[in-house]
């Protein structure tokens, strides 16, 4: 069962402009919401996250908002650079035994200069 | 220390061969994690170690695939008699257990069965 989806396999921007990113859940156990970034041949890396406790959380040019009822949270990066694009995965977090991530598909953001 | 490193970084091997894979965590972290990624996927939890003990395997971890980590240091991911579908990147991670912000990732391994 895929109890992390990213619907959108892929998404372009133009450069300076907002980047939405999508993940919706399916399991409520969840403690904290992560969004990774990656690059190719390179392991993921921690963008943000967000406790299941909270509906925003803001670093820099991240913001990450969580609708517990909806059971969806968005990215936003704003404004788009360049050296943002890369593969983002969102990610489920339980602080209950082992906390192995349960990671979704993720999105493919390009930005376009 | 320059965080968690895996060797080798690429690996083609002929199905049937068998394969061996190393990860060094950050040394202070009790908590390892192997994890798959397959093309167009997000990484998919393999096993989970707390210092040497082995806690939890996911079913994906068929019986062909093995992983120590021996006095709690470094782990080893072994797959015997490899097949086309083992073609992955496998990521090492691992953390010091007080929440997820430890959570660091090596950059992986590229297994190519061909």
């Amino acid at each position: 069962d895929q109890q992390v989806k990213q619907n959108s396999p892929s998404l372009s921007v133009q450069e300076g402009r907002i980047s939405i990113l999508n993940c919706d859940y399916t399991n409520s156990m969840f403690d904290y919401f992560l969004w990774y970034k990656k690059y190719p041949a390179e392991g993921p890396t921690f963008l943000i996250s967000i406790s299941s406790i909270k509906d925003k959380n803001e670093d820099g040019r991240f913001t990450v908002f969580l609708n517990k009822s909806a059971k969806h949270l968005s990215l936003h990066i704003v404004p788009s650079q360049p050296g943002d694009s890369a593969v983002y995965f969102c990610a489920g977090l339980s602080n209950f035994g082992n906390e192995k991530l349960t990671f979704g598909t993720g999105t493919r953001l390009t930005i376009i200069p | 220390d320059t965080g968690v490193s895996q060797d080798p970084r690429h690996k083609i091997t002929k199905r049937g061969q068998n394969v061996t894979f190393r990860c060094d965590p950050i040394s202070e972290h009790n908590r390892l994690y192997w994890y798959r990624q397959t093309l167009g996927q997000g990484p998919e939890f393999l096993t989970y170690f707390q210092n040497e003990a082995q806690l939890e395997k996911s079913r994906l971890l068929s019986d062909r695939f093995s992983a120590e980590r021996p006095k709690g240091s470094f782990s080893t991911l072994e797959i015997q008699r490899t097949e086309q579908g083992d073609s992955a990147m496998y990521l090492c991670a691992s953390s010091s257990g007080t929440g997820h912000y430890g959570y660091t990732f090596g950059s992986g391994t590229r297994l190519t069965v061909v």
